[in-house]
């Protein structure tokens, strides 16, 4: 069955960078893609932005852009977001979700669990 | 950006009863295929989202069947037929046919 299971909890502080992993299983990596969508608390949802793990091709939303970098792992079926120069208001859970591999045309079924981005001084 | 906008954010419900949900998007969602990728996910207390519905109307496996979807262009409704207690829940409409995709704001179903 397909699993997306991502890293722990992490804590950092303002400034400082955090990689969250989404390790995948049941499925052919580079036959999809993965999307990031994030959580504030209390609040909706937002897509980050995507990764082709066919192609390495990416998409960020405007608002990320220079500050986020998605990357795959083929080797180990793996996918992973690094957001830099964290603010306060990047406190959120973060999703990963199994996408399509090329164009716009969304199919997000399959979500690992979140993982909780804490930034605090 | 395609701006989703639902209403009512916040929507009580007696058990039995019926529910809707509205949402619209400010382009149409028909991609140059001729599909409509609008969605609609539920998102229980401290659960990861859940895809109910693709392209307007059409259930994911292990849907219930009192959750349909309907709509076209820019005008999209999911409707419970009778809600039970576990369908208390945040829903969000989202569209998946322009980069970035978005979501609607999230309506917050109780029972009353």
């Amino acid at each position: 069955q397909v699993q997306l299971v991502q890293s722990a909890t992490e804590m950092k502080k303002p400034g400082a960078s955090v990689k969250v992993s989404c390790k995948t299983s049941g499925y052919t990596f580079t036959h999809y893609g993965i999307s990031w969508v994030r959580q504030a608390p209390g609040q909706g949802l937002e897509w980050v932005g995507w990764i082709s793990a066919y192609n390495g091709n990416t998409y960020y939303t405007q608002k990320f852009q220079g500050r986020v970098t998605m990357t795959t792992d083929t080797s180990t079926s793996t996918g992973y977001m690094e957001l830099r120069s964290l603010r306060y208001d990047d406190t959120a859970v973060y999703y990963c979700v199994r996408d399509v591999p090329a164009t716009a045309s969304a199919d997000l079924v399959y979500w690992g669990q979140g993982t909780l981005v804490t930034v605090a001084s | 950006e395609v701006v989703m906008t639902q209403s009512p954010l916040s929507l009580p419900v007696t058990l039995g009863q019926p529910a809707s949900i509205s949402c619209r998007s400010s382009q149409s969602l028909v991609f140059s295929d001729g599909n409509t990728y609008l969605n609609w996910f539920q998102q229980r207390p401290g659960q990861s989202p859940r895809r109910l519905i693709f392209k307007v109307s059409n259930r994911d496996s292990g849907v219930p069947d009192r959750f349909s979807g309907s709509g076209s262009g820019t005008d999209f409704t999911l409707k419970i037929s009778r809600v039970e207690a576990e369908d208390v829940a945040v829903y969000y409409c989202m569209q998946g046919i322009y980069w970035p995709y978005t979501f609607g704001q999230g309506t917050k179903l109780e029972i009353k």
